[in-house]
C-alpha cells in the first residue's frame, strides 16, 4: 500500500521559511516523479511543484518560482519542499502526491498524503 | 497558468446521471490527453477518479467516466449515489511538466 506522510507544517511569520517533508513507502520511490499540491482554506487545488524521479529536474508554478525549492533523497524515500520568503497567500494545506506515470510526465497524481497545514501570519 | 473553468456546483437525484465540464485552452486540455479528475470529500485528501481523459484507476466504479472534446473535458457520474457527494476537480498537463487545476465543482446528491 502506498503511503505518503507529510510533516513540517506550522505557523510562520511573513518573510519566514519552512521546510516540509514527505516520507514515502509502499512503492519504489526512486522510480517516480513526485509533486506538491496546495489548497488554501476553503479554496481549490493549486499545483505547486514537481521533481523528476532522479531529482535532477524540478518544476515550479509561477506563484512560487524563486522562493521555493524542491529536492528528494531517494536513499531515505523522502521528498522535501523548502519554502522561503513566505507570504500570507502561501497559507494552505500542502499535499505530497505521487505521479502515476513511470514515464515521468507530471500529470496524474494517483496517491496523496493527508496534507500538512502551513499558516503564514504575524 | 490560468485555472481551468468548472461550474461551481452540480446536482442530481440518486440514480440519475450528472456531467461536470472542465474548459481550458489549446495549451492544456486541448493540447494533451492528460486530463485527470479528482474527488475530494470534506477534510480528506483528493482521490484520483479518472486519468488520461478516460481511464479509471483500479477500484474506481465504472459509474465514473471521462471524455474530451476540443478544449473541454467532462466527467460523467452515472447512477448517482449518496457517497458521490463531494467536490470534484479537473486537472490538465500544461506543458513543461506543469499542471493546472480547475476551480472545483461541488456535487450535491439531492
Amino acid at each position: 500500500e502506498v503511503r505518503l506522510l507529510e510533516s513540517g507544517g506550522g505557523l510562520v511569520q511573513p518573510g519566514g521559511s519552512l521546510r516540509l517533508s514527505c516520507a514515502a513507502s509502499g512503492f519504489t520511490f526512486s522510480s517516480y516523479a513526485m509533486s506538491w499540491v496546495r489548497q488554501a482554506p476553503g479554496k481549490g487545488l493549486e499545483w505547486v511543484s514537481a521533481i523528476s524521479a532522479s531529482g535532477g529536474t524540478t518544476y515550479f508554478a509561477d506563484s512560487v518560482k524563486g522562493r521555493f525549492t524542491l529536492s528528494r533523497d531517494n536513499s531515505k524515500n523522502t521528498l522535501y519542499l523548502q519554502m522561503n520568503s513566505l507570504r500570507a497567500e502561501d497559507t494552505a494545506v500542502y499535499y505530497c502526491a505521487k505521479v502515476l506515470s513511470l514515464l515521468g510526465v507530471v500529470s496524474d497524481f494517483d496517491s496523496w498524503g493527508q496534507g500538512t497545514l502551513v499558516t503564514v501570519s504575524s | 497558468q490560468s485555472a481551468l473553468t468548472q461550474p461551481p456546483s452540480a446536482s442530481g437525484s440518486p440514480g440519475q446521471s450528472v456531467t461536470i465540464s472542465c474548459t481550458g485552452t489549446s495549451s492544456d486540455v486541448g493540447g494533451y490527453n492528460y486530463v485527470s479528475w479528482y474527488q475530494q470529500h470534506p477534510g480528506k485528501a483528493p482521490k484520483l477518479m479518472i486519468y488520461e481523459v478516460s481511464k479509471r484507476p483500479s477500484g474506481v466504479p465504472d459509474r465514473f467516466s471521462g471524455s474530451k472534446s476540443g478544449n473541454t473535458a467532462s466527467l460523467t457520474v452515472s447512477g448517482l449515489q449518496a457517497e458521490d457527494e463531494a467536490d470534484y476537480y479537473c486537472s490538465s498537463y500544461a506543458g513543461g511538466n506543469k499542471v493546472v487545476f480547475g476551480g472545483g465543482t461541488k456535487l450535491t446528491v439531492l
